[in-house]
């Protein structure tokens, strides 16, 4: 298995410009979610699903959309990137929506947006 | 508003020494509190705590919930240059599906 695994490794952006980070998970997991990480901070969930077909919600989700058409893929576009959203991103899953004991983090994308 | 905080936020100490790191928390409905290590990468998974009183250990690594003053510390002992890292503190909001609310972290530097 190679786990969740996210692409691009890096990314610079200009302000304005749209990209997708994609993540892509092996394990058959319902849960995946979006996480930003900011220097000097914990992490901040952006937008999560718990299983193909449905999304919603975390706590900083502007600027950010999502969508879950397969179980093993979770990409989160965004529309318009800002310098704000310069972060590094992490994309997490697990095997259901209860047990975030066993939730896997990816390696992560680190974005600047110029 | 859910709120997690760690202290402290920098701690610089000797090879061989014990340290206590602490994490605090106001959730509105409480499910679990989970601590990460985070080296160069991802997060990876350390403790899920849920019930007050009960130490979870893994090696020198071990941690505490008091759900009554709404804490948690995770204590390591006789640490080596290898624990130098941010550990991360996180609340599950019972609201929704498996939200995590983060710490700031503790970065944790152990030097020889």
């Amino acid at each position: 298995n190679a786990g969740v695994t996210q692409t691009p490794k890096f990314q610079v952006l200009k302000t304005g410009q749209s990209m997708t980070l994609q993540c892509a998970q092996d394990m058959n997991h319902e849960y995946m979610s979006w996480y930003r990480q900011d220097p000097g901070m914990g992490l901040r969930l952006i937008h999560y699903s718990v299983g193909a077909g449905i999304t919603d919600q975390g706590e900083v989700p502007n600027g950010y959309n999502v969508s879950r058409s397969t179980t093993e893929d979770f990409p989160l576009r965004l529309l318009s990137a800002a310098p704000s959203q310069t972060s590094v991103y992490f994309c997490a899953s697990s095997r259901t929506s209860g047990r975030v004991d066993t939730q896997y983090f990816g390696p992560g994308t680190r974005l600047t947006v110029l | 508003e859910d709120k997690v905080v760690q202290s402290p936020l920098s701690l610089v100490v000797h090879e061989g020494d014990t340290v206590t790191l602490n994490c605090s928390y106001e959730v509105t409905n409480f499910r679990s509190l989970l601590w990460y290590k985070q080296e160069k990468k991802a997060p990876t998974f350390l403790f899920m705590l849920t019930s007050s009183g009960i130490e979870k250990k893994s090696g020198r690594l071990s941690s505490i919930l008091d759900k009554k003053e709404l804490f948690s510390i995770l204590n390591i002992t006789a640490t080596q240059t290898g624990d130098s890292a941010v550990y991360l503190c996180a609340v599950e909001d019972g609201e929704g599906a498996q939200k995590l609310v983060f710490g700031q972290g503790t970065r944790l530097t152990i030097n020889p």
